[in-house]
C-alpha cells in the first residue's frame, strides 16, 4: 500500500501555462516532504525540502505548499518551459526511519508548444 | 567526482546469472541509499549505510539481494541468481549527514534487465 499518493497521474499543458500537482500521505509522524523532479533516463534531482512547521518553499519557478493538518502537499510550476517536462515525485521522509525516503508514483507532465 | 556515479548504466541478464552494480557517491558523503524503480513507478527503499554499516536492509526484497560498503565509500549492490522480476532501475543516493532533513542525491542508476 502507497503511503504516498499523488494526483494527476499525468499531465499536458501549454508553454507559458502554470500548473499544480497534488500530493497526499499518510505517513506519521515525518520528518520532511520533498519534492523531485525525474527526467527520463535520470536520477531524481531535489526541488525541495519542507519540515512539517514549514508552510511554503519556493525555488525559481517552483513553489511547494504543506498542511501538516490535512496531510497534503501541493507543487506549482509558474510559466511552464518545454524542460519541464518529466515526472514530479513527492517524497517523505519517515521519523526514526533512517532517513528512508516513502516516494510517490510521480505525476508525469508534458509541456507542448 | 561531481555527483553520484553508477555503473553500468545498463545491464542486461540472463536469467539465472548473478550481477553487480556499483555506486560512487559523492567524496565525503556519510549517507548511501538503494531504492529499486520499477517501470512508471516511483522507487522503493532497498537498504541504508551510514559509512561501512549497513543500518537498514528491510526493503531487500529477498536473500538474493546483498548490498556491502567494506570502506564507508563505495557501495556494491549485488543480486544473485537474477529473475525476470528484477528488471527494475537500480538508483544510489547519497547525503553528507545522517540527519532526516539533509539532502540526497541521486545518480542516474542502473537499468537491469534480466532476459
Amino acid at each position: 500500500k502507497n503511503q504516498v499518493e499523488q494526483s494527476p497521474q499525468s499531465l499536458i499543458i501549454l508553454e507559458g501555462k502554470n500548473c499544480t500537482l497534488q500530493c497526499n500521505y499518510t505517513v506519521s509522524p515525518f520528518s520532511n516532504l520533498r519534492w523531485y523532479k525525474q527526467d527520463t533516463g535520470r536520477g531524481p534531482v531535489s526541488l525541495t525540502i519542507m519540515t512539517f512547521s514549514e508552510n511554503t518553499k519556493s525555488n525559481g519557478r517552483y513553489t511547494a505548499t504543506l498542511d501538516a493538518d490535512t496531510k497534503q502537499s501541493s507543487l506549482h510550476i509558474t510559466a511552464s518551459q518545454l524542460s519541464d517536462s518529466a515526472s514530479y515525485i513527492c517524497v517523505v521522509t519517515i521519523t526514526g526511519g533512517g532517513n528512508k525516503l516513502t516516494f510517490g508514483t510521480g505525476t508525469q507532465l508534458k509541456v507542448e508548444l | 567526482g561531481a555527483g553520484v556515479s553508477q555503473s553500468p548504466r545498463y545491464k542486461v541478464a540472463k536469467r539465472g546469472q548473478d550481477v553487480a552494480l556499483r555506486c560512487d557517491p559523492i567524496s565525503g558523503h556519510v549517507s548511501l541509499f538503494w531504492y529499486q524503480q520499477a517501470l512508471g513507478q516511483g522507487p522503493e527503499f532497498l537498504t541504508y549505510f551510514q559509512n561501512e554499516a549497513q543500518l537498514d536492509k528491510s526493503g531487500l526484497p529477498s536473500d538474493r539481494f546483498f548490498a556491502e560498503r567494506p570502506e564507508g565509500s563505495v557501495s556494491t549492490l549485488k543480486i544473485q541468481r537474477t529473475q525476470q522480476e528484477d528488471s527494475a532501475v537500480y538508483l544510489c543516493a547519497s547525503s553528507f549527514a545522517g540527519t532526516a532533513n539533509t539532502e540526497a542525491f541521486f545518480g542516474q542508476g542502473t537499468r537491469l534487465t534480466v532476459v
